[in-house]
């Protein structure tokens, strides 16, 4: 069964505007761990935030945030006032004891930001 | 520190030709992963390592065979190469198993 669900395959904005990326996930655990990675065109995958599932509060890093909720088991990533830099691939990832803490990603969301 | 390195960047294979991927971290992590991007898919996990001389499967380790005989060095070994195993391989490490993992830069693989 599908562990990360990233329901946005492509998503396209105009500079400036805010985008949010979906994330639902799907465990059996109590205590498990959710990522998000960036995978800009040149191909490598960059770190940009861990969260404990007894963590709740948002978390915000200058325009990057992140809002997660346990009663959707989701947990969206909003940039704030986009930029073409941002252009890449977003993986939200999964770690739960069930799968041996092993990392389940979703399949990625494109975002293309336009000038 | 150079982080996670991997070698090849790019290879071009025959089908039933072998090949090793090699990829060496000098964060001093114990743990070590491959995994492979499928076009348009997210992350698999081939193999994985809690150190040296500890390895095991992950969610599709069919075609491949890793060992682990240092700390630094992961190698994956594909024997018999097939199109199927055309993709993007990606070698990472961590500190601990549920922690940030490191990614190398990755090699494209491509069987014909």
């Amino acid at each position: 069964a599908q562990k990360v669900t990233q329901a946005q395959t492509e998503i396209s904005v105009v500079e400036k505007e805010d985008v949010t990326l979906d994330c639902v996930y799907e465990t059996r655990d109590t205590t498990y761990y959710l990522f998000w990675y960036k995978q800009p065109p040149s191909g490598e995958l960059v770190f940009l935030i861990r969260r404990n599932s007894f963590d709740e509060q948002n978390e915000i890093s200058g325009r990057y945030s992140w809002n997660f909720q346990k009663s959707t088991s989701s947990f969206n990533f909003t940039i704030t006032a986009s930029q073409v830099v941002d252009s890449a691939v977003y993986f939200c990832a999964l770690s739960d004891p069930h799968n041996n803490n092993d990392m389940r990603f979703g399949a990625g969301t494109r975002l293309t930001v336009k000038p | 520190n150079a982080g996670v390195t991997q070698t090849p960047k790019f290879r071009i294979l025959k089908i039933g030709q072998s090949m090793t991927l090699q990829c060496t971290q000098d964060m001093n992590h114990n743990y070590m992963y491959w995994y492979r991007q499928d076009p348009g898919m997210g992350l698999k996990l081939i193999y994985y390592s809690v150190g040296a001389g500890i390895t095991d499967k992950g969610e599709v380790p069919n075609g491949y065979n890793v060992s682990r005989s240092t700390t630094e060095d992961f190698p994956l070994r594909l024997e018999l190469a097939a199109p199927s195993q055309t993709s993007v391989y990606f070698c990472a490490s961590s500190l601990a198993r549920a922690e940030e993992q490191y990614f190398g830069p990755g090699t494209r693989l491509t069987v014909t």
